[in-house]
């Protein structure tokens, strides 16, 4: 079945500095892909959407691309803020597409 | 209203009792879902629903039952748990049960069984 690998170790950046994170996948390519924000003892909320015959995505200050080769999605978040601290889950379709499973997440911490 | 809502927001049960965790939308999504998400863990999925039917059910153990009364409403229905059982149970929805759309997460149901 699919797996998904996010970096489990926090990444610390700087206020106005871009956040990069990391979700590789371990099996079929998925069609689609997907990127939520989650704030501790709260829901997730959906943040973008990439679809596999897309390269790039942007959104305001977020950019997520997608390579299919590599079997990777990036996600930065640009001149990045402390509000901008999370949890960062990545998502695909699993099942033909009629289930999404979750990574772990990436803990962000942005200082002032 | 794009908001799906949870109740209870916290609640600590025994072993022996039965409880039920409430979820509602009125977005006029037609799937809804049932997650349960243990600490620095990512939501593993429960139960999906399509037209009020259930059309997922992720080998969970019959203690937790789920129902869907209407196209808004969604239970989770918890009986005889056990300590291993406690975590944020979330409930989400969707336009439709394809992978291809956002889900709208609630803000959870922190949930402790002692």
């Amino acid at each position: 079945s699919q797996k998904i690998e996010q970096n489990s170790e926090a990444l610390n950046i700087q206020e106005g500095k871009t956040a990069t994170l990391t979700c590789n996948y371990t099996n079929y390519s998925p069609a689609y892909l997907q990127w939520y924000r989650q704030d501790p003892g709260r829901g997730p909320v959906f943040l973008l959407l990439i679809r596999e015959n897309e390269k790039e995505k942007r959104k305001e200050r977020l950019k997520v691309t997608f390579d299919t080769t590599l079997k990777q999605s990036l996600f930065h978040i640009t001149a990045s803020q402390p509000a901008d601290s999370a949890t960062y889950l990545c998502a695909l379709d699993e099942n033909g597409g009629f289930k999404t499973i979750f990574g772990a997440g990436t803990r962000l911490f942005v200082k002032a | 209203d794009t908001e799906v809502t949870q109740t209870p927001k916290h609640l600590v049960m025994g072993m022996t009792n039965k409880k039920s965790l409430k979820c509602e939308q009125h977005m006029g999504h037609r799937a809804m879902y049932w997650y349960k998400q243990k600490a620095k863990k990512p939501p593993e999925l429960m139960f999906v629903y399509s037209y009020e039917k259930l059309s997922i059910n992720e080998s969970v153990p019959s203690r937790f039952s789920p129902e869907c009364p209407n196209s808004s409403l969604l239970n989770l229905h918890l009986h005889a748990l056990q300590p291993e059982d406690s975590a944020l149970y979330l409930c989400a929805s969707s336009q439709e049960m394809t992978a291809n759309t956002e889900a709208f997460f609630g803000q959870g149901t922190r949930l402790t069984v002692v």
